[in-house]
């Protein structure tokens, strides 16, 4: 089992749309936990970060995490097509330094 | 530009030969990770600093990878004897909290 798991996609939504984005985590202990946007070619960039289950909303990006399910989500409302990128589910563990990143979904917003 | 720098940005190598890469981090960055990332894969986690000291890594660079962070600046990463296998984008991130981290351009790596 991967540590940390996603749907390699790629997910395709029209543009305005909601895209929902999941993944699910093997670290009971894990503490901490990112998404990350990685357009074509580029490094990645952290989009949103969570500690605390429930819901954290930024603009139009909500994060979700669901620690007794291992689960984290990633919904990005009227999507753009400048949207369209990998997102990278990623979580840290206990220690606070090692951090591990899922394959990647990848996400295209068709305008 | 203020952000994240890497150096080289592009290496291609013979197969056997040793490769030196270098990361500049975000100035007051006390934080820097080093991750290899390969097409259609995340970043792995190969070693992490904390100012000069290495607090953690990747059983990777118990072998052929080293990596080191004199006086807590810059950094380099040290592939020995390199490997087809190792052929890969080696990304660098720095983080002042923790937190966010801060990526730089990459250096892609092709072994022959």
């Amino acid at each position: 089992q991967k540590e940390v798991e996603q749907n390699s996609g790629p997910l395709s939504v029209p543009e305005g749309a909601i895209a929902s984005l999941n993944c699910t985590y093997s670290d009971r202990g894990s503490q901490s936990f990112f998404w990350y946007r990685q357009y074509s070619g580029k490094s990645p960039e952290l989009i949103m970060f969570i500690y605390s289950n429930g819901d954290k909303e930024d603009g139009r990006f909500t994060a979700q995490l669901n620690k007794a399910s291992q689960y984290v989500s990633l919904l990005i409302r009227d999507s753009q097509p400048s949207d369209s990128a990998t997102y990278l589910c990623a979580v840290m563990g206990t220690g606070g330094f090692k951090t591990i990143f899922g394959a990647g979904t990848r996400l295209f917003v068709k305008a | 530009d203020t952000g994240v720098s890497q150096d080289p940005r592009h290496k291609i190598t013979k197969r056997g030969q040793n490769v030196t890469f270098r990361c500049d981090p975000i100035s007051e960055h006390n934080r820097l990770y080093w991750y290899r990332q390969t097409l259609g894969q995340g970043p792995e986690f190969l070693t992490y600093f904390q100012n000069e000291a290495q607090l953690e890594k990747s059983r990777l660079l118990s072998d052929r990878f080293s990596a080191e962070r004199p006086k807590g600046s810059f950094s380099t990463l040290e592939i020995q004897r390199t490997e087809q296998g190792d052929s890969a984008m080696y990304l660098c991130a720095s983080s002042r909290t923790g937190i966010e981290q801060f990526f730089g351009p990459g250096t892609r790596l092709t072994v022959l």
